[in-house]
């Protein structure tokens, strides 16, 4: 069974705060992760991606790695209400494959409070 | 511009109708992806396709049918044959060299009269 596994939250940090996005994966073998944004009624818009063990920042978004222990988190610095949204983690699963399939967890609604 | 579109943006379906959701992408991606988004829920995975004329059951293919005749389109058909098909989908696209990033169209919200 493929899984990845996130917080389902609600998580609510105040504005200026560290909001930290959890995300468990089932496959050792997996590759390629990426942090998606969803507003609510919106369709995701792509973040972050990250292949290698470690930090990976972008303005006030910073993705880690960790594949030993099946983990990808997302830190989001100085957070803004603007930032206020579900965010999904999704994970390719496949070794070796080329198909590009993609598996995502359930998300993690984040709310900003001013 | 480059990007995805999706048709209807709400769709309304009746009991016992089969309904055709659009997907076009000008971005030049090989592969496209169909997904379904219930509340609260994650995306789930009904349809791909890597090349024109070529495409793969995901996990909930049943009751919904696809076709690939032109690179830029991935048409989606919700069948009779599923009985609950109220959901948001979401169609996808990527290139099928290097990275496996997929880019969203803006969806489609299929409700049952």
């Amino acid at each position: 069974q493929k899984e990845v596994e996130q917080n389902s939250g609600p998580l609510s940090v105040p504005e200026g705060a560290i909001a930290s996005l959890n995300c468990t994966y089932s496959d050792r073998v997996s590759q390629s992760f990426f942090w998606y944004r969803q507003y609510s009624g919106k369709s995701p818009e792509l973040i972050m991606s990250i292949y290698s063990n470690g930090d990976k920042e972008d303005g006030r978004f910073t993705a880690q790695l960790n594949k030993a222990s099946q983990y990808v988190s997302l830190l989001i610095r100085d957070s803004q209400p603007s930032d206020s949204a579900t965010y999904l983690c999704a994970v390719n699963l496949e070794r070796g494959s080329t198909l590009g399939r993609l598996y995502f967890g359930r998300g993690t609604q984040l709310t900003v409070w001013p | 511009d480059g990007g995805i579109t999706q048709s209807p943006k709400y769709l309304f379906r009746k009991e016992g109708q089969n309904v055709t959701l659009s997907c076009e992408q000008n971005l030049n991606h090989d592969a496209m992806y169909w997904y379904r988004q219930d509340p609260g829920q994650g995306l789930r995975l009904i349809y791909y396709s890597q090349i024109v004329n070529d495409f793969q059951k995901g996990d909930i293919a049943e009751g919904y049918s696809v076709s690939r005749e032109k690179k830029e389109s991935f048409p989606l058909t919700v069948t009779s044959a599923q009985k609950n098909p109220t959901a948001f989908y979401l169609c996808a696209s990527r290139r099928t060299s290097g990275v496996e990033t997929q880019y969203f169209g803006p969806g489609t919200r299929l409700l049952v009269l």
